[in-house]
């Protein structure tokens, strides 16, 4: 009963390259979501996604950063023509519900350093 | 946005009681009280949450204060695998837009 699998674990990625997260939810969890940890902060919420859906993507940033999360297979997150600050820790979390207020569910996360 | 304050980091010994304590004195009436954690180099772990009454379940306790502008957080008996950045959460709009602090870090000493 695997947990909510993120891949790579470390990325690093030159100024202006693409960086592409992945995340695989839970098995029977349909709820998937992205936050960004600066070192030393929380969270920030970025994206909320369902099959297909994109429900809330009030915390992205404007330009350069999508997600997707297609019929098959795992959501990704993917940054254009990175930056600097774009260097940071990224978790994805699921869950079974909309709006559960009983704990989502996280992996293990993806560094993403830019150089 | 409501917020949460938390002392930076707090030590206790091993098989002790800890109290984690918050203060989220802005708080509003419908704002639920998350709890999660986070170990060095992995993902946040949900803990716990309430709205009003004080919760119990197999990893703490939380107690909420009457006026529920502060709570805490309590774990029995820590042990090492117990240390910890523990965070202290209000739900403002939704459950997944929590509004993250930048916690406490629990020192566990053996």
């Amino acid at each position: 009963n695997a947990g909510v699998m993120q891949n790579p674990r470390h990325l690093v990625r030159r100024r202006g390259q693409e960086a592409r997260l992945r995340c695989s939810p839970m098995k029977g969890h349909s709820h998937v979501y992205w936050y960004r940890q600066l070192p030393e902060e929380g969270l920030k919420f970025m994206v909320y996604l369902q099959k297909e859906n994109i429900i809330d993507e009030s915390g992205m940033p404007k330009e350069r950063f999508s997600a997707e999360f297609p019929k098959e297979g795992p959501s990704i997150l993917r940054i254009q023509q990175v930056v600097r600050g774009d260097s940071a820790a990224y978790f994805c979390a699921s869950s079974p519900l909309s709006d559960n207020p009983y704990g989502y569910t996280f992996g293990s996360g993806t560094r993403l350093t830019v150089v | 946005d409501a917020k949460t304050t938390q002392p930076n980091s707090m030590e206790s010994n091993e098989e002790e009681p800890v109290h984690l304590p918050c203060n989220h004195s802005t708080i509003s009436g419908t704002d639920y009280i998350h709890w999660y954690r986070q170990l060095p180099s992995q993902g946040p772990e949900y803990v716990i949450h309430g709205l009003t009454s004080n919760v119990n379940n197999r990893m703490a306790s939380l107690a909420i204060a009457e006026d529920r502008k502060s709570s805490t957080l309590i774990l029995h008996r820590a042990t090492l695998r117990d240390a910890a950045v523990y965070y202290c959460i209000l739900s403002v709009d939704s459950n997944y837009q929590l509004i993250w602090g930048a916690g406490t870090k629990l020192i566990i000493k053996p």
